[in-house]
């Protein structure tokens, strides 16, 4: 079973630039997860999706972070403008249904640094 | 509100035991997690125990819960330097929309 994929692995831009993440979840997967993970942090959840439909969306900055998961299958995460406490490395995991008891997986994450 | 808190360092010799600790706020969560994250990698899961139990032992990993004191621990025995890496801590919001909350991380260093 092929697991999350994620894309690009690193990225270095500068800031003010734009930039976008792309994660393909394990195949089924209805509940798709992004958190980002500052360094010596735990994750935090950025944005959680049920197929193609926003479920908790409360701890992203809407004025800067934008997320789609248009057919409920790969997801996109982007950032415009960057700003320097950006830097962090973004997950995504997924989960089968979301429901109690459910094991999530997670991608290697795309390690971002804002210059 | 909800914090997952860890001691940040813990550093073992090769082949003794090893015991993570952990503290978290959210007396709805149904399951606790412990994840194991390598330099570079994405998170993985190692164990997780259900809220009415007391302990879970998988192999060389034991997990105890103290629900009344909301406290986690995770005990490696016969600790490898293959088990260096950080440790985190989670529990998942069952009461809203499930989502999962990790804790600081805990970085085990395995002396040889």
């Amino acid at each position: 079973e092929a697991g999350v994929a994620q894309s690009p692995r690193y990225k270095i831009i500068e800031k003010r630039q734009s930039v976008a993440f792309w994660c393909n979840p394990i195949s089924g997967h209805a509940t798709l997860y992004w958190y980002q993970q500052i360094l010596g942090q735990g994750p935090k959840l950025l944005i959680q999706f049920q197929n193609n439909g926003v479920v908790d969306d409360s701890q992203l900055p809407k004025d800067r972070f934008s997320a789609e998961r248009l057919k409920g299958v790969d997801s996109t995460l982007k950032i415009q403008p960057a700003k320097l406490e950006d830097s962090a490395v973004y997950l995504c995991a997924s989960t089968l249904s979301g429901s109690l008891g459910e094991t999530q997986y997670f991608g290697p994450g795309t390690r971002l640094l804002v210059l | 509100g909800e914090d997952v808190e860890q001691s940040l360092f813990l550093s073992v010799r090769e082949g003794d035991s090893s015991v993570i600790n952990c503290t978290y706020t959210d007396s709805s969560s149904t399951y606790l997690y412990w994840y194991k994250q390598e330099p570079g990698a994405g998170l993985q899961l190692l164990t997780y125990i259900f809220s009415n139990m007391d302990m879970k032992q998988d192999q060389r990993l034991t997990v105890l819960l103290n629900k009344k004191d909301k406290h986690l621990s995770l005990r490696i025995a016969d600790t490898q330097t293959g088990d260096s890496a950080i440790y985190f801590c989670a529990e998942r919001d069952d009461s809203g929309t499930y989502k999962y909350i990790f804790g600081t991380g805990t970085r085990l260093k395995v002396l040889a």
